[in-house]
């Protein structure tokens, strides 16, 4: 089944740095999603983008849509302990959502 | 309101077995959708549902049915369970399935076929 490419797939970072994160496509979505799943819970949402070029931010966290609808990345700034955990891209079609593969989060105090 | 509850946390089975994975959300959505999750995988579209009596193939439908006879409620049946469908299941709810509507998961179904 289709997948979105998610990079990296993993990091390991020092409290205190920023963090970036991107997902590809072939197929051109109409919205994007930024999820985060903490370990043996489900995945819950961080920011979407609906419209290509937008820039949206949630506290710490800034996400883009691309401006050719098949890519996002996700920007975390001055990471914290908490912000442990794998973070999910997900585009929207008509009543599918494809996943990324994950980018998995590590932070080291 | 509970959200999106799922039962059970936890199932083994042998190979062969058949179960039902529950689903079940309160916030009279009209979509929802199964995922399973493998390591390294993401999550994948099994089966989903824009509404009661109205259910359509995800990514990986093959192994699993689904039925969608309240709004409240959308099982997942596993009909001859195999080892290659060890995972974690994840039920998760949308007011619609268009447009943009948050989806809302459940806390998931680990499930090990032996």
């Amino acid at each position: 089944g289709q997948q979105l490419n998610q990079s990296p797939q993993s990091m390991f970072i020092q409290e205190g740095e920023d963090v970036s994160m991107n997902c590809t496509s072939s197929s051109i979505f109409n919205t994007w999603l930024w999820y985060k799943q903490d370990p043996g819970e489900g995945p819950v949402l961080l920011i979407a983008l609906y419209k290509a070029g937008e820039l949206t931010s949630n506290g710490r966290l800034t996400a883009q849509f691309g401006i050719t609808r098949k890519d996002s990345f996700l920007n975390i700034s001055a990471s914290i302990p908490s912000d442990v955990g794998i973070y999910f891209c997900a585009g929207q079609g008509t009543y599918k959502y494809i996943f990324g593969t994950g980018t998995r989060l590590k932070v080291l105090a | 309101n509970a959200g999106v509850t799922q039962t059970p946390k936890f199932q083994v089975l042998k190979t062969g077995q058949s179960m039902t994975l529950q689903c079940a959300q309160d916030m009279n959505h009209e979509y929802m959708s199964w995922y399973r999750q493998d390591p390294g995988m993401g999550l994948r579209l099994i089966h989903y549902s824009v509404g009661a009596g109205i259910t359509d193939q995800g990514e990986v439908p093959n192994g699993y049915n689904v039925s969608r006879s309240t709004t409240e409620d959308f099982p997942l049946r596993l009909l001859s369970a195999a080892p290659s469908q060890t995972s974690v299941y994840f039920c998760a709810s949308s007011l619609t399935g268009l447009g943009y509507n948050e989806q809302f998961f459940g806390p998931g179904t680990r499930l090990t076929v032996l």
